[in-house]
């Protein structure tokens, strides 16, 4: 069955740090990959996603994810946080039947 | 904005009553997705319907249905409400396959009392 695990439940980095979010899915063909975010109160904001060809995908408020293969990992990344960035992110993948699968979320807080 | 709007944002109402939510998608989407956010089960995609007709079904109980109407705005009613149905409930529109963004709106917040 279709899956996806966000390990990282709760992060807190400090502004201007770098930023790492874990994703990994179980899907058994080529995977349609997304990143989004929640920020409180808000629906759901398209970072990024991947469906094929170059695996570091580029998306919108400087954040960047690389699809790996071999790790079955979709990791969000991105060099320096903002304390806007603060919200909660929701990794996921196109299952069957074009359903989005989400992982479970990881919120990002940030301290001045 | 995402240029899908949910009416109406927020909704209070007692166990055993009936509503219905209102999602209209983006010009031109086909498709449209309903998922329910709890704190419990997650982001869980309930039902998704393509220009007019049922696609895909999830995990979506008997009490709730949902239709698409001609003008492609679609209605997703919750009957006999449960204390356990209080959620956010989100739309998503996309142009249909399954490559394509799906756009979320800004959702509605249900509270059964």
């Amino acid at each position: 069955a279709q899956s996806v695990t966000q390990p990282d439940i709760h992060i807190t980095v400090s502004e201007g740090a770098s930023l790492e979010l874990r994703c990994n899915y179980s899907y058994g063909a080529t995977p349609y990959l997304f990143w989004y975010v929640q920020s409180p109160g808000q629906g759901l904001q398209l970072l990024l996603k991947y469906f094929s060809g170059d695996t570091l995908v580029q998306g919108i408020k400087g954040f960047e994810a690389e699809f790996k293969r071999s790790q079955s990992s979709f990791n969000l990344r991105k060099p320096s946080v903002h304390w806007s960035d603060a919200a909660e992110y929701f990794c996921a993948v196109v299952g069957n039947t074009d359903k989005l699968i989400f992982g479970t979320g990881t919120r990002l807080q940030v301290f001045p | 904005d995402s240029g899908v709007t949910q009416t109406p944002k927020h909704l209070i109402t007692a166990t055993g009553q009936r509503v219905t939510l209102r999602c209209s998608p983006r010009s031109g989407d086909l498709s449209v997705y309903w998922y329910q956010q709890s704190l419990d089960q997650g982001l869980q995609f309930l039902i998704q319907y393509y220009n007019g007709e049922e696609r895909a079904k999830g995990n979506i109980l008997e009490r709730f249905s949902a239709q698409q109407f001609p003008d492609l705005h679609s209605e997703l009613n919750l009957s006999s409400l449960e204390l356990g149905d209080s959620a956010l409930y989100f739309c998503a529109s996309s142009v249909g396959l399954e490559t394509d963004t799906q756009y979320f709106g800004p959702g509605t917040r249900l509270t059964v009392l």
